[in-house]
């Protein structure tokens, strides 16, 4: 069973650029959340795609965006970047999209830097 | 916004020393996992709760959820170097998981 990858693995862009951040879930998980996570604190949650729509979202602006693809991996996409967002960026999948218990699991993450 | 609160941010012990991590909030959840991270890398499930007052072991550490499901701890007996990294808390509510603010553990040999 393969286990939650992302690319690329460290990333430097400049302020104003956009980038495009990729995850690809364990098998059998439909459902991908992404965190933005600064050093030394808990992640922040993104938003959340189950079954290749977005149901559900936390206090990001718009400028963060997503995709998730028919096999469930998924894409963050940053525009407009600002110092600000350089952070770890982290993707974590499960199986169900419900209110159901379930457990996630991490991908390594893409450490962003903006300059 | 931060749902879960733990404590204490930073602690660091002589190994072989006891501690305990606590994570609270005021909302209930429907389960809540417990995680370990170390620098550069994701986290790594350690645990997941459910039921309200369950207790699990893993080796030398304890976890217990709360009664009313809104806090959680874990604790380390003997904690060795290995255990060193950041300890992190989420609750699941609704379909999203919310993570605590972290509690960074140095473990000294």
């Amino acid at each position: 069973e393969t286990g939650v990858t992302q690319s690329p693995t460290h990333l430097i862009k400049t302020r104003g650029q956009q980038v495009t951040l990729r995850c690809s879930s364990q098998s059998g998980h439909n459902t991908v959340s992404w965190y933005q996570q600064a050093l030394g604190q808990g992640p922040q949650f993104i938003f959340q795609y189950y079954r290749e729509e977005e149901n559900g979202r936390g206090n990001f602006p718009p400028r963060f965006s997503g995709l998730q693809f028919p096999n469930y991996s998924s894409e963050l996409n940053v525009n407009a970047l600002e110092l600000d967002d350089s952070a770890l960026y982290l993707c974590a999948s499960r199986r169900g999209g419900g209110s159901s218990y379930n457990e996630q699991f991490f991908g390594p993450g893409t450490r962003l830097t903006v300059l | 916004t931060q749902l879960l609160e733990q404590s204490p941010q930073f602690l660091s012990i002589q190994e072989g020393e006891n501690l305990t991590v606590y994570c609270n909030s005021s909302s209930v959840f429907s389960s809540l996992q417990w995680y370990r991270q170390e620098p550069g890398e994701g986290p790594v499930l350690l645990v997941t709760v459910v039921t309200g007052g369950e207790v699990k072991k893993l080796k030398r550490l304890t976890f217990q959820f709360g009664d009313a499901r809104k806090d959680s701890s874990l604790h380390i007996t003997a904690a060795q170097p290995g255990d060193t990294g950041l300890y992190l808390c989420a609750g699941l509510t609704g379909n999203q998981f919310y993570f605590g603010t972290g509690t960074s553990l140095t473990v000294i040999p």
